[in-house]
């Protein structure tokens, strides 16, 4: 059984802050993907990353693929309320069926206004 | 309509009841999944299907019995329930070409077991 560990699980900050978060495997990712759910929603994809060493931004968001694709992370800058929500990571890992994908348990992060 | 809805949103059944979930999606997609999503775990993969075949079940206890009548919708019919078996349960589908692609998810069913 694969496992995805997110850290960390609980995360409360002023608005304006910055924030990492994130997500670790022992295990090599084909891709990996950044999901948010807001309370009473579905998770919404953020990003998807395949490329060893990729980084992407989204807006404020800065998402990296570690260079041996076993992990990730999520930065925020200059965190607002908006941001409030539950950040998923889900991985694809080399060898496992074409519907498999692996979530980890998520970060509750919370920005106060 | 647009993207993955579910239905209901809410529902409450005694564990001798039979009630089943519906999701419909309105995007063209190949895959339908349902997930269960509990309080401090991972999301957990339950059923895919694929061009209406069933082609992931991860040892799901028979109390929960999926049916794909076609590409555009998905049920999940409920027996004989346990109270652990509380939870939101998500629906999703995608358009699966080399791989799983984007998982597009609807609003969920919260389900209480009483």
């Amino acid at each position: 059984t694969q496992l995805l560990e997110q850290s960390p699980q609980f995360l409360s900050i002023q608005e304006g802050e910055n924030l990492t978060v994130y997500c670790n495997s022992s295990s090599v990712f084909s891709s990996l993907q950044w999901y948010r759910q807001e309370p009473g929603e579905g998770p919404v994809l953020l990003v998807t990353v395949v490329t060893g060493g990729e980084v992407k931004k989204l807006k404020r968001l800065t998402f990296q693929f570690g260079d041996a694709r076993k992990d990730s992370s999520l930065h925020i800058t200059a965190a607002q309320p908006g941001d409030t929500g539950l950040y998923l990571c889900a991985g694809a890992y080399s060898g496992a069926g074409s519907y498999q994908l692996t979530f980890g348990k998520g970060t509750k992060l919370s920005v106060i206004p | 309509e647009t993207g993955v809805t579910q239905t209901p949103r809410h529902l409450v059944m005694g564990m001798t009841n039979k009630k089943s979930l519906k999701c419909e999606q309105h995007l063209g997609h190949n895959a339908m999944y349902w997930y269960k999503q509990s309080a401090k775990k991972p999301l957990e993969l339950m059923f895919v299907y694929s061009l209406e075949e069933r082609v992931e079940n991860n040892s799901v206890p028979s109390r929960f019995s999926p049916e794909c009548p076609n590409s555009s919708h998905l049920f999940l019919h409920l027996h004989t329930l346990q109270p652990e078996d509380s939870a939101l349960y998500l629906c999703a589908s995608s358009q699966v070409t080399a791989g799983i692609g984007e998982l597009f998810f609807g609003e969920g069913s919260r389900l209480t077991v009483l």
